[in-house]
């Protein structure tokens, strides 16, 4: 049972616009930054969005990160294969005074 | 360039204690802001966020894992160490290590990974 609430699938066809939700609490998202990486299969999970809304040189500004309250998101625009991966969000929760991450939502393009 | 790698036995028996080396390049854990942290992921599961070390020493904890886990840095040899008391077949996983600038999530370089499995 994760800290952070994501679906565990989502899914679209090339060229299609997808949405990951985050939901956690007060002490996590609320109250601290969100980040978001992409693990595709057998690799090390990479970051893709830090900072809420933030993206490191090289990610493609298909992918957009936002925050609301207790809640965030990933959007992935203009879908492609290659974007098939697992997803997962993080932050640090206050009251664990630690890292927690998401289950992971596993991405599927159709 | 940061580059982070891995380093440990790939099996342990049942109630043995696990020792994991983070070597790392690039980056100095004695420059403020920088940490190096440990995330774990059993096969076909999430990411379990462990431990994490700062440039001050400052140290974090999983509350689940914290009285099995003691991460320790040598800053001159550019290594983190991991070690993690009674192993158990639960505790099977590939485990991270991954570069830290600011907040105890932000890993922007990740190790490739070590698959240690604990088995009788």
């Amino acid at each position: 049972q994760s800290v952070l609430t994501q679906p565990p699938s989502a899914s679209g066809t090339p060229g299609q616009r997808v949405t990951i939700s985050c939901s956690g609490s007060s002490s996590n998202i609320g109250s601290n930054y969100v980040y978001w990486y992409q693990q595709l299969p057998g690799t090390a999970p990479k970051l893709l969005i830090y900072r809420n809304n933030q993206r490191p040189s090289g990610v493609p500004d298909r992918f957009s990160g936002s925050k609301s309250g207790t809640s965030a998101s990933l959007a992935i625009s203009g879908l492609r294969s290659e974007d098939e991966a697992d997803y997962y969000c993080a932050a640090w929760d206050d009251s664990l005074s630690a890292g927690v991450f998401g289950g992971g939502t596993k991405l599927t393009v159709l | 360039q940061i580059t982070l790698k891995e380093s440990g036995p790939t099996l342990v028996k049942p109630t043995q204690t696990l020792t994991l080396t983070c070597t790392f390049s690039g980056f100095s854990l004695s420059t403020s802001g920088v940490g190096v942290g440990w995330i774990r992921q059993p096969p076909g599961k999430a990411l379990e966020w462990l431990a994490l070390i700062y440039w001050d020493d400052d140290k974090r904890y999983s509350p689940s894992l914290k009285s099995r886990l003691t991460i320790t840095k040598d800053t001159s040899k550019n290594q983190v160490v991991l070690t993690m008391t009674n192993m158990d077949p639960v505790d099977t996983a590939t485990y991270y290590c991954a570069h830290v600038l600011g907040g105890g999530v932000e890993f922007d370089y990740w190790g490739q990974g070590t698959l240690v499995t604990v088995s009788s």
